[in-house]
Order: structure tokens, then C-alpha cells, then sequence
């Protein structure tokens, strides 16, 4: 059974960087058949996704966000990462991250998620 | 890239049949079989519930259908049961390897 758990601080202070890693047990990184994705979610609010990188470190982010995320992979260690730079109050949320299903176009597991909280 | 429309919330009571429609543009609901639903419990992480507009993946209740006409995307739930109250997103392909995901429906049972 995949499994993912997101990990890192759940305060950040305004102007700084978000930082967040997810462990995948039961399945690996390096499978070419998922890419491994971030999707976050205000208090209160609906989804919003965030980018997703491919094992060889291929990357594509939400164009909104694009300037300020950073998504990388670490194989030997089966996790892959999270930077969101210049944060805001408005940043605050639950940070999931899930693989998706490259064949058949959708997100099958997820992490439990992380409250991420912005303030000084 | 704008999220998809979703009505705020729907009910229903047990036993019935509701419907949630998703409304998107022709950039990406529109042009794109690559609609998928998930249902999401208090504090829980979303779970998928159908993709590629109308397919089930395997365990989730046949109660549970899909459809697509023009840009709105329609989830179906029949045979109301308790355990299906929740929230309740769509998510769509918008293209250049870009995905979108609605504002979200609660979901009541009367």
C-alpha cells in the first residue's frame, strides 16, 4: 500500500520560504509511471494545485505560482520537496502532497497533510 | 487559470439522487476528457472517486457516475447514504500540463 507523509515546520514567518518534504513508503519515486505533486488548501477554502515533478526532475507549476515554487526529488531517499519563497499571510493552508496517475489523468494517494501557518 | 465552478452546496435525503455540476471553460473542461472527482471528509485527505470524466476506479460504489456536456462536468451520487456527506471536488486538465480544481461542494444528508 503507497503511503505519504508530509513533514516541516507549520510556522513560517511572512517573507520567508516554505519548506516541506513527503516520504513515499510502498512505492517509489522512480516508477516513470507517476509524477509526485503538490496541492494545497486554505482554512475554509477549495483546492488548489500546486505543481508536480517527474522522476528525472521534470517539472510543471500552477502558472500563478510559478515564480516563487520550487519542486525537487530526492530518489535515494524516496521523497521529493516543496519551496514556496516570499510567502504571505495568504499562503497559509494544509499542504497535501499525492502522486498522479500519469496513464489515467488523476491523484490516487495522499498525504494525511500539514497545516502550514504564516505569521511573525 | 481560473478554479472550476461548483455550487456551494447540495443535500439530499437518503435514499435519493443529487447532482453536481462543475463548470469550466473551454480550455479546460471543455476541450479535455480529464475531469476527475474527489470526496474529501472533515480533516481528511481527498479521495478519488472518478476519473476521465465517468470511469470508477476499483472499490468506489457504482451509486457514484460522471458526465460531461459542453464545459460543465456532472457528478452523480444515487441512493443517498450517510457516509456520503462530505466535500466534494472536481478537478480538471487545463492544458500545457496545468491542472485546476473547483471551489468545493458540501454535500448534506437530510
Amino acid at each position: 500500500q503507497v503511503q505519504l507523509q508530509e513533514s516541516g515546520p507549520g510556522l513560517v514567518k511572512p517573507s520567508e520560504t516554505l519548506s516541506l518534504t513527503c516520504t513515499v513508503s510502498g512505492g517509489s519515486v522512480s516508477s516513470g509511471s507517476y509524477y509526485w505533486s503538490w496541492i494545497r488548501q486554505p482554512p475554509g477554502r477549495g483546492l488548489e494545485w500546486i505543481g508536480y515533478i517527474y522522476y528525472n526532475g521534470n517539472t510543471d507549476y500552477n502558472p500563478s505560482l510559478k515564480s516563487r515554487v520550487t519542486i525537487s526529488v530526492d530518489t535515494s531517499k524516496n521523497q521529493f520537496s516543496l519551496k514556496l519563497s516570499s510567502v504571505t499571510a495568504a499562503d497559509a493552508a494544509v499542504f497535501y502532497c499525492a502522486r498522479y496517475f500519469r496513464d489515467s489523468y488523476y491523484f490516487d494517494y495522499w498525504g494525511q497533510g500539514t497545516l502550514v501557518t504564516v505569521s511573525s | 487559470q481560473s478554479a472550476l465552478t461548483q455550487p456551494a452546496s447540495v443535500s439530499g435525503s437518503p435514499g435519493q439522487s443529487i447532482t453536481i455540476s462543475c463548470t469550466g471553460t473551454s480550455s479546460d473542461v471543455g476541450t479535455h476528457n480529464l475531469v476527475s472527482w474527489y470526496r474529501q471528509h472533515p480533516g481528511k485527505a481527498p479521495k478519488l472517486m472518478i476519473y476521465e470524466v465517468s470511469k470508477r476506479p476499483s472499490g468506489v460504489s457504482n451509486r457514484f457516475s460522471g458526465s460531461k456536456s459542453g464545459n460543465t462536468a456532472s457528478l452523480t451520487i444515487s441512493g443517498l447514504q450517510a457516509e456520503d456527506e462530505a466535500d466534494y471536488y472536481c478537478c480538471s486538465y487545463a492544458g500545457s500540463s496545468t491542472w485546476v480544481f473547483g471551489g468545493g461542494t458540501i454535500l448534506t444528508v437530510l
